[in-house]
Parts: C-alpha cells; sequence; structure tokens
C-alpha cells in the first residue's frame, strides 16, 4: 500500500509569499495518477492540479505542479488571501486498486 | 451546471445501517465513474469507494470492506453507498465526487457538499 506523507503540516506565510508544499510517496506513483485539492472550512475539496501538473479548469496560474517518482510539489507562487486553506495530495494504486491521500498541509496566515 | 447533491445521511446506532444518495445533474452520468469520500470532521480525506461508469468494477478501501457497499442507477442519476455494520469510526462528513479524465491525468472535478452521518448510540 502507498502511504503519502505531506510536508510540512502547517506553513505560515504572509499573502504575496510563495508556498512550496511537498508530497512524498512510500513507493514509485504514476504522474497521470497525482492529484492536488484545496479545501477551505464547511466546503468540499476543490481540484487544482491533476496528471501532477497540470491546472484544473479555472484554476488561476499561480498554482503550479511539478514532480514524479515519489516526490511531488505544489507550488503557490503568490499567495492571495483566499489561498489560505488545507491542501491534499491524491494518488491512485493499482495493486490493490484504490485511491489514497496524504494528511494534508495547512496553509495559515503570518 | 454539475451538481452533485448527497442525501441520507443521519445519527444512527452502532451496528446499524444507512444508504446515501448521491443526485447528478448537469452532465451525462452514464459516462463517469463515481467515488465516495469520507472526512471525519477537522480530519483528512479518506477514500472509500469507486464505480466505474458501467458497474462493471467495484472497489472500496480496506476500512469499509464487506460493510459497504457501492451502487448506481444511470437512468436515475444516482449513486448509492449502502452502509451496514457501521462503527463509530465510520461517524464522518461522505462526499461524493466525480472522476475526471484527460490525456494528462485523473482527478476528482466535482464533489457535492457532503452528508453527515453519526455512529452513536
Amino acid at each position: 500500500e502507498i502511504v503519502l506523507t505531506q510536508s510540512p503540516g502547517t506553513l505560515s506565510l504572509s499573502p504575496g509569499e510563495r508556498a512550496t508544499l511537498s508530497c512524498r510517496a512510500s513507493q514509485s506513483v504514476s504522474s497521470s495518477f497525482l492529484a492536488w485539492y484545496q479545501q477551505k472550512p464547511g466546503q468540499a475539496p476543490r481540484l487544482l492540479i491533476y496528471g501532477a501538473s497540470s491546472r484544473a479548469t479555472g484554476i488561476p496560474d499561480r498554482f503550479s505542479g511539478s514532480g514524479s517518482g515519489t516526490d511531488f510539489t505544489l507550488t503557490i507562487s503568490r499567495l492571495e488571501p483566499e489561498d489560505f486553506a488545507v491542501y491534499y495530495c491524491q494518488q491512485y494504486g493499482s495493486s490493490p486498486p484504490r485511491w489514497t491521500f496524504g494528511q494534508g498541509t495547512k496553509v495559515e496566515i503570518k | 451546471e454539475v451538481q452533485l447533491v448527497e442525501s441520507g445521511g443521519g445519527l444512527v446506532k452502532p451496528g446499524g445501517s444507512l444508504r446515501l444518495s448521491c443526485a447528478a445533474s448537469g452532465f451525462t452520468f452514464s459516462s463517469y465513474t463515481m467515488n465516495w469520500v469520507r472526512q471525519v470532521p477537522g480530519k483528512g480525506l479518506e477514500w472509500v469507494s469507486s464505480i466505474s461508469s458501467s458497474s462493471s468494477y467495484m472497489f472500496s478501501a480496506d476500512s469499509v470492506k464487506g460493510r459497504f457497499s457501492i451502487s448506481r442507477d444511470n437512468a436515475k442519476n444516482s449513486l448509492y453507498l449502502q452502509m451496514n455494520s457501521l462503527r463509530a469510526e465510520d461517524t464522518a462528513v461522505y462526499y461524493c465526487a466525480r472522476e475526471f479524465y484527460d490525456s494528462s491525468g485523473y482527478g476528482f472535478d466535482y464533489w457535492g457538499q457532503g452528508t453527515l452521518v453519526t455512529v452513536s448510540s
């Protein structure tokens, strides 16, 4: 079973700063099946990035994803007030078939 | 406009059963794999179960295998989760989510607002 570990647990930054979030897999995963989500309190998650680096429809270009194998990164180039939220990575493994989420990274206002 | 609306949550005693529904609209429901994802309030996301567009394959997390069953009715544009032998640790908000894919990869692109299931005596 593949385990996703996100770091840091909490990121304290100011608006306008750059945020770099990490997602590390316990074994190599296919980039096609690596996605990132944003979740705000009381709301459902929102798809940001899929296929490790493709932005979902309507997602601003300040959000970017990169990585391959076991190490993936979500970068927010300049934090806007609405970007303070919890971010999750997700992957699909085929043996056995299942989706897995990381434990989340909270981006909070410093 | 794509909409997913869950219903059926509520308070149930340990060992009890509950059936969640997800009503889909605004897209061709029968063309998409659908999923259930749950979240204990204040905690992270946990994938629960997936079902392919024609119900030809289904798979579930080990934590619910043998107790929960996913199904769909494409004629009614509806997704279901039958939950039996419920435990306190099944208490969570349950979301239905559409699985999207293109040449770049996969993701869950639309989510419902969630329905809360509370298992308590």
